[in-house]
């Protein structure tokens, strides 16, 4: 069935590091790919979204770029500030089979 | 507008008893999820409603969870009885596609739940 995979356990860095959080995918059809965000306390928030291959979702200065021949969805940051911290769920959405499925998200903590 | 709105934030019961969780989607949305996080399994889908209609509600746990949408703007999760596993994070969200699921989805504030 669909499914998403995030990499393991927190990532912690320091404030201007580079941001990188890998992203792969299992999916039936042609599934639209997103990046969500959770900040503390509360509920998720879209942060950027890609419907086709080879299309790439920016907000924020982030990015990711859908990658069909390697599934994946990896989200970059150049410059990372302390008020991205927060927890970063990727989701894909697959119109074939009516299913949602999202990963298990990662705590990036950014130090000052 | 003033979002997807869940009621009570924070909820704390005794097990056994019922539980009623609630949710206003954004007006005009005609889709609306709901959802679990907890650390051990993440964020789950539990059931969707598109025109207020269940669509799939294969990941809703077991018997003593319903939901229902008696219109356009609202939506009630039960758990009846509850049961300390049933301690969570519930998330309501809300869209304007169709079975599609393609576009993006607005979260509520969550409603944390405590059951001793």
């Amino acid at each position: 069935g669909d499914s998403v995979t995030q990499m393991e356990g927190p990532v912690t860095l320091s404030e201007e590091a580079f941001l990188t959080i890998n992203c792969t995918y299992t999916a039936t059809g042609y599934p639209s790919l997103f990046w969500y965000v959770q900040y503390p306390g509360e509920g998720l928030q879209l942060l950027l979204k890609a419907t086709k291959a080879d299309d790439k979702g920016s907000n924020k200065g982030f990015e990711a770029t859908y990658r069909k021949e390697t599934t994946s969805f990896h989200l970059e940051k150049g410059s990372v500030q302390v008020s991205d911290s927060a927890v970063y769920f990727c989701a894909l959405s697959d119109p074939g089979n009516n299913r949602l499925a999202f990963g298990k998200g990662n705590q990036v903590v950014v130090i000052p | 507008d003033a979002g997807v709105i869940q009621s009570p934030r924070h909820e704390v019961t005794e097990m056994g008893q019922e539980v009623t969780l609630r949710c206003k989607p954004i007006s005009g949305h005609n889709s609306l999820f709901w959802y679990r996080q907890t650390m051990m399994r993440g964020l789950e889908l539990l059931i969707y409603f598109n025109n207020n209609v269940p669509i799939d509600d294969s990941g809703m746990p077991e018997d003593r969870f319903s939901a229902k949408m008696p219109n356009a703007s609202f939506s009630t999760l039960k758990i009846q009885p509850s049961e300390p596993r049933d301690s969570a994070v519930y998330f309501c969200a809300s869209s304007s596609s169709g079975l599609a699921l393609t576009d993006t989805q607005y979260f509520g504030p969550g409603t944390r739940l405590t059951v001793l």
